[in-house]
């Protein structure tokens, strides 16, 4: 059985920084895309970037470059998604979902983290 | 504002069909066979329901279907039930620098 399973809730300062993680398992970790999904609060999906764990090969939404960095470490199956200096506006849910190729669909998803950034 | 053109809202009653559009561009929805749509129910994970324009995953209901004319895809409820009440959003493929697109999302209540 697929299953990507996320870290749990984040509460956070603004300017603090942030790794939050995506456990997958039930599949082949290496031929897959794991992407990361922001939803705030009461708004609809927005695509961030997504990452090939067998080489790294990375590719970012516009909107999302330079903002945060996605990487995977395929010796654990695991896919990440860090700021390194959070704002208020980063208050979200953040999915992780896997896409067979980058012309494909998002067909597993993560349970989502939600991260809060208050001060 | 989202690259995507979805309506905000749609609604139809119990056993009523109804359509939710996806205005795209040439450079996705209308240049590719990458459309895919996603139902969220409040509070819970996107669940993928079509893909592929008009494809269903295994398990999903068949009073789903998924079109495309041009730019614009398409997807039809028929059958109408009170727990396809939920946020539909369509996602396609595009070939710019952004190569997945999101629409801005469509409320589906059923009266």
């Amino acid at each position: 059985e697929v299953q990507l399973v996320q870290s749990g809730a984040e509460v956070k300062k603004p300017g603090e920084s942030l790794k939050i993680s995506c456990k997958a398992s039930g599949y082949t970790f290496i031929t897959y895309w794991i992407g990361w999904v922001r939803q705030m609060p009461g708004k609809g999906l927005e695509w961030m970037g997504i990452v090939y764990p067998d080489d790294s090969d990375t590719r970012y939404s516009p909107s999302f470059q330079g903002q945060v960095t996605i990487s995977a470490d395929k010796s654990i199956s695991t896919a990440y998604l860090q700021w390194s200096s959070l704002k208020v506006s980063d208050t979200a849910v953040y999915y992780c979902v896997r896409r067979g190729s980058l012309r494909g669909r998002f067909d597993y998803w993560g349970q989502g983290t939600l991260v809060t950034v208050s001060s | 504002q989202s690259a995507l053109t979805q309506p905000a809202s749609v609604s139809g009653s119990p056993g009523q069909s109804i359509t939710i559009s996806c205005t795209g561009t040439s450079s996705d929805v209308g240049g590719y066979n990458y459309v895919s749509w996603y139902q969220q129910h409040p509070g819970k994970v996107p669940k993928l329901i079509i893909y592929d324009v008009s494809h269903r995953p295994s398990g999903v209901s068949n009073r789903f279907s998924g079109s495309k004319s041009g730019n614009t895809a398409s997807l039809t409820i028929s059958g109408l039930q009170a727990e396809d009440e939920a946020d539909y959003y369509c996602s396609s493929y595009s070939s710019t620098s952004t190569p997945v697109l999101f629409g801005g999302g469509t409320k589906l209540t059923v009266l």
